[in-house]
């Protein structure tokens, strides 16, 4: 069965302050990856998604990169955390060509 | 692009009652719509889901209905339980890569 990974669980940083946060899926071969937001009492809010190693498309401009550097590893960096990237970030797994995605655990960003 | 409404935002209901979540979206094409649950600190769990050439699907207690025409989808929890309180998110979307997620209804079962 597939299992998807997020670390840390939780993590408060200061402003200024480098991010990365990995996502790991285990159990499934070309998977596509997803990073999600989402804000407190908020929806899911689309931030990157992968179809590969190495192919990432961004959906929303912001202080965040990310990257696949394995077919199943997903990261998400930031150089300077903003205050306003505080929130829950959740990584998701699809099946190459299906459309239901899987989230993980997601991690909880504190910036003070 | 898509644009997907979720209501309402909070729903309380007794035990054993029935609880009705409402989304509407915007996009025609759009032809994958799932449903997720959310407790406290934890990721979203896919709890049910319909694809645009069934009107209806159901599981257990559970039931997704979909009106493509007017362009609305419904979850249906019937004899609902204190472990169904958790938030609810509806989504939808077309293609392999993008899901536009509803605010979210927080359901609140009292004993």
């Amino acid at each position: 069965s597939q299992t998807i990974h997020q670390w840390p669980a939780t993590l408060v940083q200061p402003v200024g302050s480098p991010l990365s946060l990995e996502c790991t899926v285990e159990g499934t071969s070309n998977p596509n990856l997803y990073w999600y937001r989402q804000a407190a009492g908020r929806g899911l809010q689309l931030l990157f998604y992968s179809v590969g190693i190495g192919q990432i498309s961004s959906e929303v401009p912001q202080n965040l990169s990310a990257s696949r550097p394995q077919d199943r590893q997903f990261i998400l960096s930031s150089k300077k955390l903003l205050l306003s990237d505080s929130g829950f970030y959740l990584c998701a797994w699809s099946n190459r060509g299906r459309e239901t995605q899987y989230f993980g655990p997601g991690t909880r960003l504190l910036v003070l | 692009g898509e644009n997907v409404e979720q209501h309402p935002s909070t729903l309380s209901v007794q035990e054993g009652d029935s609880a009705v979540i409402k989304c509407t979206y915007s996009d025609s094409a759009s032809n994958y719509f799932p449903w997720y649950k959310q407790e406290l600190g934890k990721g979203p769990q896919l709890i049910i889901d319909i694809r645009s050439n069934v009107g209806e699907k159901k599981d257990q207690r559970i039931a997704v209905t979909l009106n493509k025409t007017a362009k609305h989808f419904s979850l249906h929890i019937t004899e609902t339980q204190p472990e169904d309180s958790a938030v609810y998110f509806c989504a939808g979307g077309t293609g392999f890569q993008k899901l536009v997620f509803g605010t979210g209804t927080r359901l609140l079962v009292s004993p």
